[in-house]
């Protein structure tokens, strides 16, 4: 089965510095994987995904997300966090099979100012 | 267009009473989901459609929980009879059937039921 992890519940950065959230995925075959954000009260917005070719794709927003086959990752990154990126961010993968979207627990992020 | 539309943005009802929440998805989309979000649970799906055929309902969490799509244009989740533990935010998601494209979710229905 198809399943993606994010380690950390919260993460929490100074405004101004660089940002990583975490995400780790197992799936068969090549994955689709996708990164959301969720502002409070508000649904899930697509930031960005994986399909195949460069290892770091770019996102909305400053976001970009680095895949790493190696090691099953494909960590959300931005290299100046600021205050308003402070929201739930969810990994999710796509099955193949069923086309289901499998996603993570989320990942709060606190951008400090 | 629009965006994946749903209503209401707010349902408060008492326990016992039939629930329903109502999903427009995007033209053109033909998978559907519907999910669920808690503090406790995260992000549950619930089920899933296709071409307005239900695809796989195991997320449903009880049959008390039904959906439909008469159409390619609208869905419905009801909930009947609901509880104070139905209490939730509920999403309506839709995608094109290429599997590399996302989800488009709505801006939710908070549920609370007292």
């Amino acid at each position: 089965a198809q399943s993606v992890a994010q380690p950390e519940d919260q993460v929490n950065v100074a405004e101004g510095n660089p940002l990583t959230v975490k995400c780790t995925y197992s799936v068969s075959g090549n994955p689709y994987l996708f990164w959301y954000v969720q502002y409070p009260n508000r649904g899930l917005q697509f930031l960005l995904k994986y399909i195949t070719g460069d290892n770091l794709v770019k996102g909305s927003y400053g976001f970009e997300a680095e895949f790493n086959k190696s090691q099953t990752s494909f960590h959300l990154k931005k290299p100046s966090a600021l205050v308003s990126d402070s929201a739930l961010y969810f990994c999710a993968v796509r099955d193949r099979g069923t086309y289901k979207y499998i996603f993570g627990t989320g990942t709060r992020l606190k951008v400090l100012a | 267009d629009a965006g994946v539309i749903q209503s209401p943005r707010h349902e408060v009802t008492e326990m016992g009473q039939e629930v329903t929440l109502r999903c427009k998805p995007i033209s053109g989309h033909d998978y559907l989901f519907w999910y669920r979000q808690t503090m406790m649970r995260g992000l549950e799906l619930l089920i899933y459609f296709n071409n307005n055929v239900p695809i796989d309902d195991s997320g449903m969490p009880e049959d008390r929980f039904s959906a439909k799509m008469p159409n390619a244009s609208f869905s419905t989740l009801k909930i009947q009879p609901s509880e104070p533990r139905d209490s939730a935010v509920y999403f309506c998601a839709s995608s094109l059937s290429i599997p590399n494209t996302e989800a488009f979710f709505g801006q939710g229905t908070r549920l609370t039921v007292v």
